[in-house]
């Protein structure tokens, strides 16, 4: 069965340091997503990524985040100066299709510790 | 108002047992429905859509109630390796996913 695959599973990293998340879709998958979750808490939507540009964001995809394509099979998460509220449990996702919310499948997670 | 609120447990329930999960909405305007299980610190994995007409997969029944805005899960026959955290889902007709909290379900021998 196709997977998306997250690397690192775990990361640590001090505060005010640039962290890049990797994630390699499922290869015939066109729509992208960033999701986090913090220990204890929901799921939150953090940003889509269609065609090479964001689709759609949150409230909390903001300036410090970025994200990118720069290969054609790698999705990139950015956080340019991390905060200890950054730590969460980040998946990426990826869809067929979009609209709906049809045929997403997660990443297995990379664990972010800030400290 | 939370955009989708679930009781959140734990439920603890023997084997064998029946247990129903309830979640309601917010957003009227929510297309699409789901229940995802996670198991502790991994992913979300779909168990399955949630459609109006009500489906069934095996053991797993899932009821949409568009007027009350209200979506369930079944349960029937629980095993031990149902245990782990089910969340409801809704979808908005954008792209992303819009996540409860989860309601966690133990079940013991």
């Amino acid at each position: 069965e196709p997977e998306v695959t997250q690397t690192p599973s775990h990361q640590v990293t001090q505060m005010g340091q640039e962290v890049i998340l990797r994630c390699v879709p499922i290869s015939n998958h066109l729509y992208f997503y960033w999701y986090r979750q913090i220990l204890g808490q929901k799921v939150e939507f953090l940003v889509s990524f269609y065609n090479n540009e964001i689709s759609e964001k949150s409230e909390i995809f903001d300036d410090q985040f970025s994200v990118e394509r720069p290969d054609g099979s790698n999705f990139t998460l950015k956080i340019r100066s991390t905060k200890l509220e950054d730590s969460a449990m980040y998946f990426c996702a990826s869809s067929e299709a979009v609209g709906g919310g049809y045929g997403y499948t997660f990443g297995s997670g990379t664990r972010l510790t800030v400290v | 108002r939370k955009e989708v609120e679930q009781d959140p447990g734990p439920f603890n329930v023997p084997e064998g047992a029946t247990v129903a999960f309830n979640c309601t909405y917010s957003n009227s305007a929510s297309q699409s429905f789901f229940w995802y299980r996670q198991d502790c610190r991994k992913e979300p994995k779909l168990l399955m859509s949630v459609y109006s007409s009500g489906n069934e997969d095996g053991r797993f029944t899932a009821q949409l109630n568009r007027a009350s805005q209200y979506i369930s899960l079944l349960i029937r026959d629980s095993k031990l390796s149902d245990s782990a955290t089910y969340l409801c889902v809704v979808n908005v007709n954008t792209d992303k996913l819009i996540f409860g909290t989860g309601t966690r379900l133990q079940v013991f021998p």
